[in-house]
Protein backbone atom coordinates (compact mmCIF):
# COMPACT_ATOMS: atom_id res chain seq x y z
CA UNK A 1 0.00 0.00 0.00
CA UNK A 2 0.86 3.55 -0.33
CA UNK A 3 3.93 4.95 2.38
CA UNK A 4 3.78 8.38 4.16
CA UNK A 5 3.20 11.21 1.55
CA UNK A 6 4.35 14.64 2.79
CA UNK A 7 3.93 17.93 0.88
CA UNK A 8 4.96 19.87 -0.14
CA UNK A 9 8.83 17.84 -0.55
CA UNK A 10 10.53 21.56 -0.92
CA UNK A 11 9.56 24.65 0.92
CA UNK A 12 11.35 28.55 0.67
CA UNK A 13 9.82 31.49 2.45
CA UNK A 14 11.27 34.67 3.83
CA UNK A 15 11.79 35.17 6.87
CA UNK A 16 8.67 36.46 8.94
CA UNK A 17 6.37 34.59 7.10
CA UNK A 18 3.65 31.25 7.74
CA UNK A 19 4.14 28.23 6.80
CA UNK A 20 1.39 25.06 6.48
CA UNK A 21 3.46 21.74 6.05
CA UNK A 22 1.36 18.51 5.37
CA UNK A 23 1.37 14.88 6.16
CA UNK A 24 -0.79 12.23 5.10
CA UNK A 25 -0.16 9.11 7.00
CA UNK A 26 -0.47 5.41 6.73
CA UNK A 27 -4.13 4.35 6.17
CA UNK A 28 -5.29 2.97 9.81
CA UNK A 29 -2.16 4.46 11.67
CA UNK A 30 -3.51 5.96 14.42
CA UNK A 31 -0.15 7.13 15.78
CA UNK A 32 1.22 9.97 13.91
CA UNK A 33 4.59 11.72 14.75
CA UNK A 34 6.91 15.02 13.77
CA UNK A 35 10.42 15.34 13.58
CA UNK A 36 12.41 18.08 12.88
CA UNK A 37 16.16 16.69 10.91
CA UNK A 38 19.23 19.23 10.49
CA UNK A 39 22.00 18.96 8.70
CA UNK A 40 24.10 15.99 9.89
CA UNK A 41 22.05 15.67 13.10
CA UNK A 42 19.38 12.58 13.52
CA UNK A 43 15.96 13.40 13.45
CA UNK A 44 14.79 15.02 16.69
CA UNK A 45 11.41 14.88 18.29
CA UNK A 46 8.33 17.36 17.83
CA UNK A 47 5.24 16.33 18.62
CA UNK A 48 3.05 13.04 18.54
CA UNK A 49 -0.86 12.76 18.06
CA UNK A 50 -2.91 9.10 18.86
CA UNK A 51 -5.41 9.97 16.89
CA UNK A 52 -6.94 13.48 17.01
CA UNK A 53 -5.30 14.76 20.19
CA UNK A 54 -1.80 15.81 20.49
CA UNK A 55 -0.32 12.87 23.50
CA UNK A 56 2.92 14.65 23.52
CA UNK A 57 3.84 17.89 21.84
CA UNK A 58 6.65 18.40 24.26
CA UNK A 59 9.14 18.43 21.80
CA UNK A 60 8.06 21.81 19.88
CA UNK A 61 10.60 24.08 19.91
CA UNK A 62 8.52 27.43 20.76
CA UNK A 63 5.04 28.49 20.23
CA UNK A 64 5.39 29.61 17.28
CA UNK A 65 4.96 25.92 15.64
CA UNK A 66 1.50 24.44 16.15
CA UNK A 67 0.30 20.89 14.82
CA UNK A 68 -3.67 19.57 14.52
CA UNK A 69 -5.15 16.49 13.14
CA UNK A 70 -8.07 17.32 13.14
CA UNK A 71 -9.66 14.07 11.51
CA UNK A 72 -7.46 11.52 13.39
CA UNK A 73 -5.55 11.27 9.65
CA UNK A 74 -3.98 14.04 7.46
CA UNK A 75 -1.94 16.77 9.77
CA UNK A 76 -0.79 19.97 8.96
CA UNK A 77 2.34 21.21 11.06
CA UNK A 78 2.21 25.03 11.08
CA UNK A 79 5.40 27.63 11.53
CA UNK A 80 4.46 30.83 12.76
CA UNK A 81 6.68 34.07 11.99
CA UNK A 82 9.78 32.01 10.54
CA UNK A 83 12.94 32.44 11.04
CA UNK A 84 16.46 31.22 9.56
CA UNK A 85 17.39 28.66 12.18
CA UNK A 86 13.70 26.92 11.13
CA UNK A 87 15.55 25.92 7.95
CA UNK A 88 15.30 22.02 8.17
CA UNK A 89 14.16 18.76 6.50
CA UNK A 90 10.41 18.63 8.48
CA UNK A 91 10.02 14.44 8.84
CA UNK A 92 6.37 12.88 9.56
CA UNK A 93 6.32 9.15 9.98
CA UNK A 94 3.23 6.69 11.74
CA UNK A 95 2.89 3.33 13.58
CA UNK A 96 0.07 1.33 14.95
CA UNK A 97 -0.89 1.55 18.31
CA UNK A 98 -2.25 1.52 20.33
CA UNK A 99 -2.08 -1.54 22.41
CA UNK A 100 1.97 -1.89 22.17
CA UNK A 101 4.33 1.01 22.15
CA UNK A 102 7.46 -0.64 20.28
CA UNK A 103 5.74 -0.54 16.96
CA UNK A 104 8.01 0.82 14.21
CA UNK A 105 7.31 3.74 12.65
CA UNK A 106 7.35 4.78 8.68
CA UNK A 107 8.36 7.87 7.80
CA UNK A 108 7.62 10.02 4.67
CA UNK A 109 9.99 11.61 2.48
CA UNK A 110 10.44 14.89 4.06
CA UNK A 111 9.98 18.53 3.41
CA UNK A 112 12.82 21.13 3.07
CA UNK A 113 11.79 24.14 4.60
CA UNK A 114 14.81 26.89 3.72
CA UNK A 115 13.79 30.21 5.34
CA UNK A 116 15.67 33.28 3.39
CA UNK B 1 16.53 10.81 29.95
CA UNK B 2 17.29 8.44 27.14
CA UNK B 3 19.95 9.08 24.27
CA UNK B 4 21.91 7.07 22.26
CA UNK B 5 25.63 7.85 20.46
CA UNK B 6 26.80 6.54 17.47
CA UNK B 7 30.35 7.25 17.54
CA UNK B 8 31.79 7.45 14.28
CA UNK B 9 30.69 9.75 11.24
CA UNK B 10 31.63 7.92 8.59
CA UNK B 11 32.45 4.29 8.07
CA UNK B 12 34.42 3.20 4.75
CA UNK B 13 34.01 -0.98 4.06
CA UNK B 14 35.02 -2.84 0.80
CA UNK B 15 32.72 -4.30 -1.20
CA UNK B 16 32.63 -8.22 0.08
CA UNK B 17 34.02 -7.49 3.55
CA UNK B 18 31.44 -7.91 6.91
CA UNK B 19 30.26 -4.46 8.50
CA UNK B 20 29.59 -2.64 11.50
CA UNK B 21 27.92 0.47 12.38
CA UNK B 22 28.25 1.11 16.25
CA UNK B 23 25.49 2.29 18.45
CA UNK B 24 25.35 2.93 22.57
CA UNK B 25 22.64 3.80 24.31
CA UNK B 26 21.45 5.37 27.82
CA UNK B 27 18.35 4.53 29.03
CA UNK B 28 17.03 3.99 32.55
CA UNK B 29 15.58 0.80 32.35
CA UNK B 30 15.44 -1.66 29.58
CA UNK B 31 15.38 -0.09 25.98
CA UNK B 32 13.22 -0.53 22.72
CA UNK B 33 16.20 -0.28 20.00
CA UNK B 34 15.53 0.34 16.47
CA UNK B 35 17.60 1.04 13.37
CA UNK B 36 17.06 2.77 10.02
CA UNK B 37 18.26 3.60 7.07
CA UNK B 38 18.03 7.32 4.97
CA UNK B 39 19.09 6.88 1.01
CA UNK B 40 19.33 10.65 -0.66
CA UNK B 41 16.52 12.29 -0.50
CA UNK B 42 14.17 9.33 0.86
CA UNK B 43 12.73 9.53 4.13
CA UNK B 44 13.80 7.23 6.89
CA UNK B 45 13.61 3.28 6.31
CA UNK B 46 13.19 0.92 9.09
CA UNK B 47 15.38 -1.87 9.32
CA UNK B 48 14.95 -4.11 12.70
CA UNK B 49 14.30 -3.50 16.16
CA UNK B 50 15.00 -5.21 19.38
CA UNK B 51 12.24 -5.39 21.99
CA UNK B 52 12.90 -8.44 23.97
CA UNK B 53 14.16 -11.77 23.83
CA UNK B 54 17.00 -13.11 21.66
CA UNK B 55 20.01 -10.46 21.82
CA UNK B 56 20.72 -11.35 18.06
CA UNK B 57 18.07 -9.62 15.96
CA UNK B 58 17.84 -10.29 12.40
CA UNK B 59 15.99 -7.32 10.12
CA UNK B 60 15.90 -6.60 5.85
CA UNK B 61 18.87 -6.38 3.61
CA UNK B 62 20.57 -8.71 5.37
CA UNK B 63 21.09 -7.27 8.09
CA UNK B 64 21.54 -7.84 11.70
CA UNK B 65 21.86 -6.02 14.90
CA UNK B 66 23.26 -7.32 18.60
CA UNK B 67 21.70 -6.31 21.19
CA UNK B 68 24.52 -6.13 24.76
CA UNK B 69 22.90 -5.12 27.96
CA UNK B 70 25.99 -5.48 29.78
CA UNK B 71 27.94 -2.77 27.17
CA UNK B 72 24.92 -1.14 26.63
CA UNK B 73 25.39 -1.26 23.07
CA UNK B 74 23.50 -2.36 20.02
CA UNK B 75 25.88 -2.26 16.52
CA UNK B 76 24.65 -3.37 13.11
CA UNK B 77 25.98 -5.56 11.12
CA UNK B 78 26.16 -6.99 7.87
CA UNK B 79 28.61 -10.52 7.05
CA UNK B 80 29.30 -9.10 3.43
CA UNK B 81 28.61 -5.45 1.85
CA UNK B 82 27.27 -4.60 -0.98
CA UNK B 83 27.81 -1.00 -2.95
CA UNK B 84 24.12 -0.99 -2.34
CA UNK B 85 24.52 -0.57 1.23
CA UNK B 86 26.04 2.42 1.52
CA UNK B 87 23.57 5.33 2.98
CA UNK B 88 23.45 7.07 5.97
CA UNK B 89 22.53 4.85 9.15
CA UNK B 90 20.52 5.88 12.66
CA UNK B 91 20.16 4.23 15.97
CA UNK B 92 16.70 5.09 18.10
CA UNK B 93 15.55 4.28 21.19
CA UNK B 94 12.95 4.38 23.40
CA UNK B 95 12.51 3.97 27.36
CA UNK B 96 9.45 2.24 28.07
CA UNK B 97 9.56 2.81 31.69
CA UNK B 98 8.93 6.86 30.44
CA UNK B 99 5.12 7.17 31.45
CA UNK B 100 2.22 8.31 29.75
CA UNK B 101 3.16 9.01 25.87
CA UNK B 102 5.59 9.93 25.77
CA UNK B 103 6.35 7.33 22.52
CA UNK B 104 9.03 8.92 20.83
CA UNK B 105 12.49 7.66 19.32
CA UNK B 106 15.45 9.33 20.05
CA UNK B 107 18.16 9.15 17.29
CA UNK B 108 21.52 9.47 16.91
CA UNK B 109 23.70 11.10 14.96
CA UNK B 110 24.28 8.81 12.58
CA UNK B 111 26.48 7.55 10.74
CA UNK B 112 27.84 7.52 6.76
CA UNK B 113 28.72 3.65 5.46
CA UNK B 114 30.18 3.98 2.27
CA UNK B 115 31.03 0.30 0.54
CA UNK B 116 33.88 0.74 -1.95
CA UNK B 117 33.33 -1.60 -4.91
Amino acid sequence: GAGVSQTPSNKVTEKGKYVELRCDPISGHTALYWYRQSLGQGPEFLIYFQGTGAADDSGLPNDRFFAVRPEGSVSTLKIQRTERGDSAVYLCASSLTVTSDYNEQFFGPGTRLTVL
Amino acid sequence: AQSVAQPEDQVNVAEGNPLTVKCTYSVSGNPYLFWYVQYPNRGLQFLLKYITGDNLVKGSYGFEAEFNKSQTSFHLKKPSALVSDSALYFCAVRDPRVPGSARQLTFGSGTQLTVLP
